[in-house]
């Protein structure tokens, strides 16, 4: 497995614009994480899914962020509209929930600039 | 959520062991401890994780108090790879397995 594959790794956009940023997690996966990461906050999550159900989306900062997973192989993190304090590295995650404890996998990251 | 507590920095010589506590005074029976490590540039990786008794696997080996209220995550011999932020991380699988990350240890290492 290529393991999780985020894309695009860098994105510039300008204030206002709406950004998609896209998360491939690792087949057979069933739990699916969205982090921000910046130098102020450190890593924070903002939403997890299991069987591609939303569970806890408290960590989402505000009505401009939205996430979906329409399937088990895809998920999207939607900013509209941008501004530059979302200027961040986005970080998606997957694992497998079973009886044990199991890692969780980390993409390489979105770098989000918004200008 | 229960919090973990960790030095900022730690510096280490190569080839010498290093310890990297953390501090969970709060956690409950059902939470595992998990290590993770970030190199720069680069997502976290996972390094270890345990319940109660200590683990070892080829990268590191955990040390998990009887209390369970603190853990040390040993790297029997750092390498200049080594340098990264170390987090340890109380995981709820009783919440999908979320993993919720505290400020780390960033750790050097000098050749």
């Amino acid at each position: 497995d290529a393991g999780v594959i985020q894309s695009p790794r860098h994105e510039v956009t300008e204030m206002g614009q709406e950004v998609t940023l896209r998360c491939k997690p690792i087949s057979g996966h069933n739990s699916l994480f969205w982090y921000r990461q910046t130098m102020m906050r450190g890593l924070e999550l903002l939403i997890y899914f299991n069987n591609n159900v939303p569970i806890d989306d408290s960590g989402m900062p505000e009505d401009r962020f939205s996430a979906k997973m329409p399937n088990a192989s895809f998920s999207t993190l939607k900013i509209q509209p941008s501004e530059p304090r979302d200027s961040a590295v986005y970080f998606c995650a997957s694992t497998i929930i079973t009886g044990t404890n199991t890692e969780a996998f980390f993409g390489q990251g979105t770098r989000l600039t918004v200008v | 959520d229960a919090k973990t507590t960790q030095p900022n920095s730690m510096e280490s010589n190569e080839e010498e062991p290093v310890h990297l506590p953390c501090n969970h005074s709060t956690i409950s029976g059902t939470d595992y401890i998990h290590w993770y490590r970030q190199l720069p540039s680069q997502g976290p990786e996972y390094v270890i994780h345990g319940l109660t008794s200590n683990v070892n696997n080829r990268m590191a080996s955990l040390a998990i108090a009887e209390d369970r209220k603190s853990s040390t995550l040993i790297l029997h011999r750092a390498t200049l790879r080594d340098a990264a932020v170390y987090y340890c991380i109380l995981c709820y699988y009783n919440q999908g397995g979320k993993l919720i990350f505290g400020q780390g240890t960033e750790l050097s290492v000098k050749p």
